[in-house]
């Protein structure tokens, strides 16, 4: 159905908690992403997976790790959250720098 | 370093109106373009891209983008706009830092009034 899934769409927490957004995707994409997205901003990339265990730094990585055990799941955590990482995240795949597939996002407060 | 400019943060036009977004890019290779749209609490889609060849490209809705590699630009065209095209548009140019980046211009927030 080429579909870029994003849990949660909300999410409310507290500076120093650990955040998990999950993102999955049904189209056997190599390359997965993630991006946050700042009023004015654009989108700036945390991370870049090639594939399972294949990851590598994006522009802005500090304060995130990510996750991918299998091809179609990749995670962002945030270990103790900052409230500078109050943003939007998308999560995207693809194959290659070809056309991405994003996600609908996650909303991220840290209070 | 690659970078997108979109100079224009907000356009404001009529329905029915011609619209151009404009986009500068800056590349050390040879620039592979997109346009990507963002409706309202929604991801991004592709709208259109470019390779090679013509320089011409169409894409979904009507619209379409013209490349110049003499201008540096890539700016994405519509003859007569709707109310529903209003969105945020983004130019992006593939290539970064990192393999397999995609470098985003910090988007134009189109609105179509009736």
């Amino acid at each position: 159905d080429m579909k870029v899934t994003q849990m949660p769409r909300y999410l409310i927490k507290r500076m120093g908690e650990n955040v998990l957004l999950e993102c999955g995707q049904d189209m056997s994409h190599e390359t997965m992403y993630w991006y946050r997205q700042d009023p004015g901003l654009g989108l700036q990339l945390i991370y870049i997976s090639y594939d399972v265990d294949s990851n590598s730094e994006g522009d802005i990585p500090k304060g995130y790790r990510v996750s991918r055990k299998k091809r179609e799941h990749f995670s962002l955590i945030l270990d103790s959250a900052k409230t500078n990482q109050t943003s939007v995240y998308f999560c995207a795949s693809g194959t290659g720098a070809e056309t991405l597939y994003f996600g609908s996002g996650t909303r991220l407060t840290v209070l | 370093a690659q970078s997108v400019t979109q100079p224009d943060a907000r356009v404001t036009v009529s329905e029915g109106a011609s619209l151009q977004l404009r986009c500068k890019y800056s590349s050390s290779g040879t620039p592979y373009l997109f346009w990507y749209v963002q409706y309202p609490r929604q991801g991004l889609q592709l709208l259109l891209k470019y390779y090679s060849g013509d320089p011409v490209v169409q894409g979904v809705n009507g619209f379409e983008a013209e490349f110049s590699k003499s201008n540096s630009s890539f700016h994405l065209r519509k003859a007569s706009v709707h109310w529903s095209d209003s969105a945020v548009y983004f130019c992006v140019l593939s290539g970064g830092q990192v393999v397999g980046q995609l470098t985003f211009g910090r988007g134009t927030r189109l609105q179509v009034y009736a």
